[in-house]
């Protein structure tokens, strides 16, 4: 147990919708990152937050945005669902906002029908 | 800009033989290495990492890598295999002046008994 829980597990929708998945990082870390993992595009990372401001953004969507709210817990917020969307997401969390080792939670998996 | 490539998308090794997993990298600034573990259902789990000094690094389970500029490889190691090592492996790159990883495609390791 890495101490990231995320929220849901398990999440199936339909295409055009909109859902939020929920982390919250181990207890003191201050920043969280979101990654999505897919058959064809593998692991990437999409957008880093330490201490409720975003720190680097990587190949995140513009239909897809992300807060940190000041008890650290973080929500990424994916809208207009497409097919493609269907993805498990990571959630991961370090200490400081340096490059530092990276906690992962279970992952939520999004099926989008 | 850096990449992770790893060689060989699945692995099979016998039970008791040595595990091999090639990972190179490519980076315009001195990195930082990573290995990561993913069990079934399950997220990722930090196996060990090379930030500065000793290039060979010693992780978690039995594994270890070694950091060879020359080659920009960071190869992970097992002398001998278990069932339970079957797995999922992810190399990672980052460096000091980021804030993200970027990850390889994967190598998926079977344990034959």
């Amino acid at each position: 147990d890495s101490g990231v829980t995320q929220t849901p597990k398990h999440l199936i929708t339909a295409t055009g919708q909109r859902v939020t998945l929920r982390c919250s990082p181990r207890s003191g870390d201050l920043s969280v990152y979101w990654y999505q993992q897919s058959l064809d595009q593998g692991l990437q990372f999409l957008i880093q937050y330490y201490n409720g401001e975003e720190r680097a953004k990587g190949n995140i969507l513009e239909r897809f945005s992300a807060q940190q709210f000041p008890d650290l817990h973080s929500e990424l917020n994916l809208s207009s669902l497409e097919l493609g969307d269907s993805a498990l997401y990571f959630c991961a969390s370090s200490a400081s906002g340096r490059v530092d080792e990276q906690f992962f939670g279970p992952g939520t998996r999004l099926t989008v029908l | 800009a850096q990449s992770v490539t790893q060689l060989g998308s699945h692995v099979s090794v016998s039970e008791g033989a040595l595990v091999l997993l090639r990972c190179n990298y490519s980076s315009s600034v001195p990195p930082y290495l990573f290995w990561y573990v993913q069990y079934p259902n399950q997220g990722l789990q930090l196996l060990l990492k090379y930030t500065t000094g000793a290039t060979l690094v010693k992780g978690i389970n039995g594994f270890e890598a070694e950091f060879k500029k020359s080659e920009t490889s960071f190869h992970l190691t097992k002398p001998s295999a278990h069932m339970s090592d079957a797995a999922e492996y992810f190399c990672a790159v980052s460096d000091s002046g980021t804030y993200k990883y970027i990850f390889g495609t994967g190598t998926r390791l079977k344990v034959l008994a």
